[in-house]
């Protein structure tokens, strides 16, 4: 069965400091892989996606991450995180049938200290 | 930006209800979605739309569930018969295109509570 998980509940880093959240895949063929990310009381907005080619995805707001595929890995990072970076982080994937489906990781909270 | 936007943010309900949820998805985007996500799970993938058909829809979107886009802007989600374990943030999504690819962006959501 298809599916990314997110062995971390919470993360917590201190301001300044590189953060790097972590997402594992099990999904068939070429994966399709997305980060979204849920500030308070805000829907989730799309940070950056790995489709094929480099394994260094750039995004928004600073962000980045690494397509590995020899560790199934699509780790979300930042060089020096801000206590604004404070939200929650969705790894996800499409459906490979329909595409139409994200389905998503349980979700990492992410705690940025000063 | 464009952005997707949700209303109302918050909905009360009494259990046996009808409600309705709206969202007025991006412009340009012709693919549309609901997803929900109940208090400390998981956001589920309820039902995409294109073309004013449902393209694909999940086991949680049962007969009590429907949507329409009532015109060239808004996109609802109708809920016919509202149970307690309806209560969960309801997220309007749409992109672009259908492909895989293609990121869908999400608005605000409403957080729907069914007493």
């Amino acid at each position: 069965a298809q599916s990314v998980a997110q062995p971390e509940d919470q993360v917590n880093v201190a301001e300044g400091n590189p953060l790097t959240v972590k997402c594992t895949y099990s999904v068939s063929g070429n994966p399709y892989l997305f980060w979204y990310v849920q500030y308070p009381n805000r829907g989730l907005q799309f940070l950056l996606k790995y489709i094929t080619g480099d394994n260094l995805v750039k995004g928004s707001y600073g962000f980045e991450a690494e397509f590995n595929k020899s560790q199934t890995s699509f780790h979300l990072k930042k060089p020096s995180a801000l206590v604004s970076d404070s939200a929650l982080y969705f790894c996800a994937y499409p459906n490979s049938n329909s595409g139409y489906a994200l389905n998503f990781g349980k979700g990492t909270s992410l705690l940025v200290t000063p | 930006e464009p952005e997707v936007t949700q209303t109302p943010s918050h909905q009360v309900t009494q259990m046996g209800q009808e409600v309705i949820l709206r969202c007025v998805p991006i412009s340009n985007h012709l693919y549309f979605y609901w997803y929900r996500q109940i208090l400390g799970q998981k956001v589920e993938f309820l039902v995409s739309f294109y073309n004013n058909e449902i393209s694909e829809k999940s086991e949680i979107f049962d007969d009590q569930f429907s949507v329409e886009r009532p015109d060239g802007s808004n996109f609802t989600l109708k809920i016919r018969s509202t149970k307690l374990e309806d209560s969960a943030m309801y997220f309007c999504a749409s992109s672009e295109t259908g492909q895989r690819r293609a990121p869908q962006y999400f608005g605000p959501g409403t957080r729907l509570t069914v007493l």
